[in-house]
């Protein structure tokens, strides 16, 4: 069973526009919520990430946004650049992880 | 920075083979961990260990196997090799403390069996 949904699949922006990647789990026991951005021939390279105390955290461009009454948060890309494209994957931990079927993003010039 | 090492990049095997997939964490991690990727389906567990001689399965264990006989070292074995199991496979490792943990990933294995 999927234990964590993401969406869109796939998402395209134009450069300087906003990215948004949603996620919803099931599993209230995670108390660790990651994303990760791979590119092409590279493993996932943890980008930002989020405990459930906190509703928002910001680093530079990326913001992780944190409803844990809905148990769904979501990654705002802003100022997007061509150099974001990538596929993403949400994911939620306890002691394992679990992720979710990726977005590729690809940000147009 | 955490580095963690998968032995090949590209494997080309037979069906009916058997083939072992090793990986390396040089930063002293209780936690290892397998994941097969395919497109449209994320990264799917296959086994996971907490400490030396300690296994777990994931979500997807049939078919393999794994060996962790000492601490930075991982090893993934499919028994008897299959064409469905022609994927990317990748090893991450974690931090042992409680709770969630960010994981560190090697850049992956792109396994075929022919």
């Amino acid at each position: 069973q999927q234990q964590v949904k993401q969406s869109p699949q796939s998402l395209i922006v134009q450069k300087g526009g906003i990215s948004i990647i949603n996620c919803a789990y099931e599993n209230t026991a995670f108390d660790y919520f990651p994303w990760y951005q791979q590119f092409p021939g590279k493993g996932p390279a943890l980008l930002i990430a989020i405990r459930p105390d906190v509703s928002e955290k910001k680093e530079g461009r990326f913001t992780i946004s944190f409803n844990k009454s809905a148990k769904q948060f979501s990654l705002h890309i802003m100022d997007s650049q061509p150099g974001d494209s990538a596929t993403y994957f949400c994911a939620a931990s306890w002691r394992d992880m679990r992720f979710g079927a990726g977005t590729r993003l690809t940000v147009k010039p | 920075d955490v580095k963690v090492t998968q032995s090949s990049r590209y494997l080309v095997k037979r069906t009916g083979e058997k083939v072992f997939l090793e990986c390396v964490q040089d930063m002293d991690h209780e936690n290892m961990f397998w994941y097969r990727q395919d497109p449209g389906l994320g990264l799917r567990l296959i086994y996971f260990s907490y400490d030396v001689k300690m296994k777990e399965k994931g979500d997807i264990p049939e078919g393999y196997s794994v060996s962790r006989e000492k601490k930075e070292r991982f090893s993934l074995i499919l028994e008897s090799a299959s064409t469905n199991q022609t994927s990317m496979y990748l090893c991450a490792s974690s931090p042992g403390t409680g709770g969630g943990q960010p994981q560190h990933f090697g850049d992956g294995t792109r396994l075929s069996i022919l």
